[in-house]
């Protein structure tokens, strides 16, 4: 399967636990998209990496969430001190350079307690 | 305004019915426009593309005016495999780079 994957699929976290997500992006992709997406609502733009540099942050990501791409490739999405606000969905998608369309992976649904 | 807004539903319709998906956006810049179509708990995955001449792909036709800001999908000959929700998608370009911009979406339900 080459298309986007994204570990764990299900995280359930204790209220003010760390967590932290992993998603691979098509390996041809230089681009690559963290959204978040609660129940009724479509997704919604959390960051943005071009090869290793994060180019774009929402104001949706507090201080709380950091997002790292280190070589270029694989990505991480951390959330410190987790929150019962922080349920949702977490997807991550990915896109080749000049190419709008996105491809998402399954996602991470974090449920916080 | 929200930026991209799309009709409530749920759609409920036979088998075999036409629908159709409405969806305006606010944001004059956008640039381009899609419909990504998302099952339960699934990841959203993309349908078609829209072009400002419309375009077709079997039973789906996308259109788009940009005066209006306004985007529609018509689904004929409806098949339970269908049922799904339909999310609106737009694109700004920021800086050499595009950002998605999602509607709440619009819910199917193809009943037989």
């Amino acid at each position: 399967d080459t298309g986007v994957s994204q570990n764990p699929r299900h995280k359930i976290t204790k209220r003010g636990q760390n967590v932290t997500f992993r998603c691979d992006p098509i390996s041809e992709h230089n681009r690559l998209y963290w959204y978040r997406q609660t129940l009724g609502q479509g997704p919604e733009f959390l960051t943005y990496f071009q090869n290793e540099a994060q180019l774009e942050k929402s104001r949706l990501l507090s201080d709380r969430f950091s997002a790292e791409r280190p070589k270029g490739s694989f990505s991480t999405l951390e959330i410190q001190r987790t929150e019962q606000g922080d349920s949702a969905m977490y997807l991550c998608a990915s896109s080749s350079l000049g190419i709008y369309e996105q491809y998402f992976g399954p996602g991470t649904r974090l449920t916080v307690t | 305004r929200k930026e991209v807004e799309q009709d409530p539903g749920p759609f409920n319709v036979p088998e075999g019915a036409t629908v159709a998906f409405n969806c305006t956006y606010s944001n004059s810049a956008s640039q381009s426009f899609f419909w990504y179509r998302q099952d339960c708990r699934k990841e959203p995955k993309l349908l078609m593309s829209v072009y400002s001449s419309g375009n077709e792909d079997g039973r789906f036709t996308a259109q788009l005016n940009r005066a209006s800001q306004y985007i529609s999908l018509l689904i004929r000959d409806s098949k339970l495999s269908d049922s799904a929700t339909y999310l609106c998608v737009v694109t700004a370009l920021n800086s050499g780079y595009s950002t998605l911009t999602f509607g709440k979406g619009t819910m199917l339900l193809v009943s037989p």
